[in-house]
């Protein structure tokens, strides 16, 4: 069975301090690693899909990174309208089903 | 191009109340899946549908909870004889055809049920 751990659970920072979110999973055979945002009382906001290790994706402030273990979700000088929980998924075998982590909530403060 | 849509978006029943939740698609988009959300939790799988189809239903509880997606209109997410624990948020979302590779899945709003 498919598992995802994130961490930190949760994660405060000053404005412009930046700093990493890990995502590390445990699957038979990755077929895609998604990172996605979501503020309080909405579904998930797509934002990345990384599909094999040393794999990099980059929007705004944010970067996502893979290896065989885990993803990094770097943010360079976050705003305070990064403040969001961010969550990491992994797909694989066959079927699309996603198995996703607990999430990590960000806080900005300015 | 309209996103994920569901409605309602709060919803509340009474506990032995059946429950109506409805998810249309990104135009283009001809799978779907149900998620749901407790409180302080992940979210959970619960079923992948094509149209006419349930593809993987293998998160889904054994009795009380079914879904559809009919070749025609929404897909469906029922539940029967609600209670107290199934009060959490339902996310629908959907992704074009993944052949071969996994395609990102585009979440709706969610519907927020609470049984009272």
């Amino acid at each position: 069975e498919d598992q995802v751990t994130q961490s930190p659970e949760a994660l405060r920072l000053q404005e412009g301090e930046s700093s990493s979110l890990n995502c590390s999973y445990t699957v038979s055979g990755l077929r895609g690693l998604f990172w996605y945002r979501q503020d309080p009382g909405k579904g998930p906001e797509f934002l990345f899909t990384l599909y094999s290790a040393g794999e990099e994706k980059e929007k705004e402030r944010l970067k996502a990174t893979l290896t065989k273990k885990e993803s990094f979700l770097h943010i360079t000088a976050p705003k305070p309208e990064d403040s969001a929980t961010y969550l990491c998924a992994v797909t694989s075998g066959g079927y699309q089903k996603v198995t996703f982590g607990t999430g990590t909530k960000l806080q900005v403060i300015p | 191009n309209a996103g994920v849509m569901q409605n309602p978006r709060h919803l509340v029943r009474r506990r032995g109340q059946e429950a109506r939740l409805r998810c249309s698609p990104m135009k283009g988009h001809s799978h779907v899946y149900w998620y749901r959300q407790l409180p302080e939790e992940g979210l959970k799988f619960m079923v992948y549908l094509q149209k006419e189809n349930i593809i993987d239903e293998s998160g889904m509880p054994k009795e009380r909870f079914s879904a559809e997606f009919p070749k025609e209109g929404p897909s469906i997410l029922r539940i029967q004889q609600v209670v107290r624990g199934d009060s959490a948020a339902y996310f629908c979302a959907s992704s074009p055809p993944s052949n071969p590779d996994p395609y990102e899945q585009y979440f709706g709003p969610g519907t927020r049920l609470t049984v009272t």
